[in-house]
């Protein structure tokens, strides 16, 4: 049973560059989200789902997008990589109300 | 929305002593959750509270919902406890946090 897991740990991007942020639990858990956290502030959520098939904006949704085709896997992508997007990404997982993080990815946009 | 307050910002205690983590909430909640992050790490779910009292181990987490606050206590602190602290709050039946901007706990040997 790994949990949430989530890669890649570290990525370095160029601006206007795309990529992928991959995240997949193995505890059949219907709720996904992702958050970003900057210094100063707490994580703020990004996009969630709350099954395959259905997604929606959080509070920073701008810059990027989410699918969920399966209920183990919520990828999300960088269209156009921005400066503004350097940030520590997690993705978590929940059932009722215990909520599992993966282990974060460090991205910086240059 | 939710605003969600912790207090100190910044904490930094000799090995032993007591601690507490303070957080109040504006709006009802559903759930309060603690959460530890050890520098450069993931983030680990300690306890979710909706009422009352929990402990595990030198842990325990208190909730008053009158009051719209939770403490977080630590006995007998050690270096190991070094850590970012957050509380997160669930507002309503969905599954969406909102969370506090983190408590930074430094444990002196």
């Amino acid at each position: 049973n790994a949990g949430v897991t989530q890669t890649p740990k570290f990525q370095v991007l160029k601006t206007g560059q795309s990529m992928t942020l991959q995240c997949a639990q193995d505890m059949n858990h219907e709720y996904m989200s992702w958050y970003r956290q900057d210094p100063g502030m707490g994580l703020r959520l990004i996009h969630y789902s709350v099954g395959a098939g259905i997604t929606d904006q959080g509070e920073v949704p701008n810059g990027y997008n989410v699918s969920r085709s399966t209920t183990e896997d919520f990828p999300l992508r960088l269209l156009s990589a921005a400066p503004s997007q350097t940030s520590v990404y997690f993705c978590a997982s929940s059932f009722g109300n215990t909520i599992y993080f993966g282990e974060g990815s460090w991205l910086t946009v240059v | 929305k939710n605003e969600v307050e912790q207090s100190p910002q910044n904490l930094t205690a000799q090995e032993g002593e007591f601690i507490t983590i303070n957080c109040s909430y504006s709006v009802g909640i559903s759930a309060l959750h603690w959460l530890q992050q050890h520098p450069g790490g993931g983030i680990v779910s300690l306890f979710m509270l909706s009422s009352g009292k929990k402990k595990h181990g030198r842990l325990i987490a208190t909730i008053n919902i009158q009051e719209k606050h939770s403490s977080l206590h630590i006995t007998a602190s050690h270096p190991r406890d070094s850590a970012v602290y957050i509380c997160a709050v669930n507002s309503g039946s969905n599954y969406k946090l909102t969370f506090g901007k983190g408590t930074l706990l430094t444990v002196n040997p």
